[in-house]
C-alpha cells in the first residue's frame, strides 16, 4: 500500500534554530498538507499545497513557516527561527483529489519536534 | 462556532458492547466527511469515509445526516483493539482542506 513517509521522526532543537521536516508524499497525489498536532490536542491544520503553489494557510503559518516542493518527490517544511511553543508532532498528508472522493487523504507518521 | 465539534470523551464501554458518537459541523457548504481513527502518537489513519446514503464495513457503520450537520459513527462488537481516538474529519466544497474534530476517546476493557 503506498505511503507517505516523514523524515525524521524525531527532532530536537534549540530554540531560536532553523529546522526542516522533509515528507514524500505518495507519488500520484496531487494535494499536499501540513498538519500539526501539540501533545493531547487537536490536529490542526497549517497549510495546502496544489499545483505547486500553497492553496491556503492557516493563521499558525504565519511568516515564521515556509513549504517548498524543490523537485517534484520531497515537500519540505521550514521552521525559522524556532520557538518553545512549536514543540508538536507534525504531520505531512497527501491527497489524490483533494477529499473529493471516498479515498480521503493519507497521512504521514509524522516528525515529532521538540525545541528545548 | 466550531467548524466540527465532538464530545472527547472518553467512552469506557466493555468488550463486546455497542457504541456511538456524533459529530456536528457548522458549514453547510460541507462536502466530503470520514472518520480517522488516532493511536497514541501515532498518524491518523482513515477509518471509513461516509456515504449521504450511509455505509458499513463490518463492525462501523457510518451516516451522515445534511439537515441537521451530523455524521455518526457506529461499532459493535466491540474488541480491545478498538481502543483509540476517532477523529470525524469534514472537508468543505471548494477548499479541498480537512478540518478535523478534536477526537472522541474509546476505550474497550475486558
Amino acid at each position: 500500500e503506498p505511503e507517505v513517509t516523514q523524515t525524521p521522526s524525531h527532532q530536537v532543537t534549540q530554540m531560536g534554530q532553523e529546522v526542516i521536516l522533509r515528507c514524500v508524499p505518495i507519488s500520484n497525489h496531487l494535494y499536499f498538507y501540513w498538519y500539526r498536532q501539540i501533545l493531547g490536542q487537536k490536529v490542526e491544520f497549517l497549510v495546502s499545497f496544489y499545483n505547486n503553489e500553497i492553496s491556503e494557510k492557516s493563521e499558525i503559518f504565519d511568516d515564521q513557516f515556509s513549504v517548498e516542493r524543490p523537485d517534484g518527490s520531497n515537500f519540505t517544511l521550514k521552521i525559522r527561527s524556532t520557538k518553545l511553543e512549536d514543540s508538536a508532532m507534525y504531520f505531512c498528508a497527501s491527497s489524490a483529489d483533494g477529499g473529493a472522493t471516498s479515498y480521503g487523504y493519507t497521512f504521514g507518521s509524522g516528525t515529532r519536534l521538540t525545541v528545548v | 462556532r466550531k467548524e466540527v465539534e465532538q464530545d472527547p470523551g472518553p467512552f469506557n464501554v466493555p468488550e463486546g458492547a455497542t457504541v456511538a458518537f456524533n459529530c456536528t459541523y457548522s458549514n453547510s457548504a460541507s462536502q466530503s466527511f470520514f472518520w480517522y481513527r488516532q493511536d497514541c502518537r501515532k498518524e491518523p489513519k482513515l477509518l471509513m469515509s461516509v456515504y449521504s446514503s450511509g455505509n458499513e464495513d463490518g463492525r462501523f457503520t457510518a451516516q451522515l445526516n445534511r439537515a441537521s450537520q451530523y455524521i455518526s459513527l457506529l461499532i459493535r462488537d466491540s474488541k480491545l483493539s478498538d481502543s483509540a481516538t476517532y477523529l470525524c474529519v469534514v472537508m468543505t466544497g471548494g477548499s479541498y482542506i480537512p478540518t478535523f474534530g478534536r477526537g472522541t476517546s474509546l476505550i474497550v476493557h475486558p
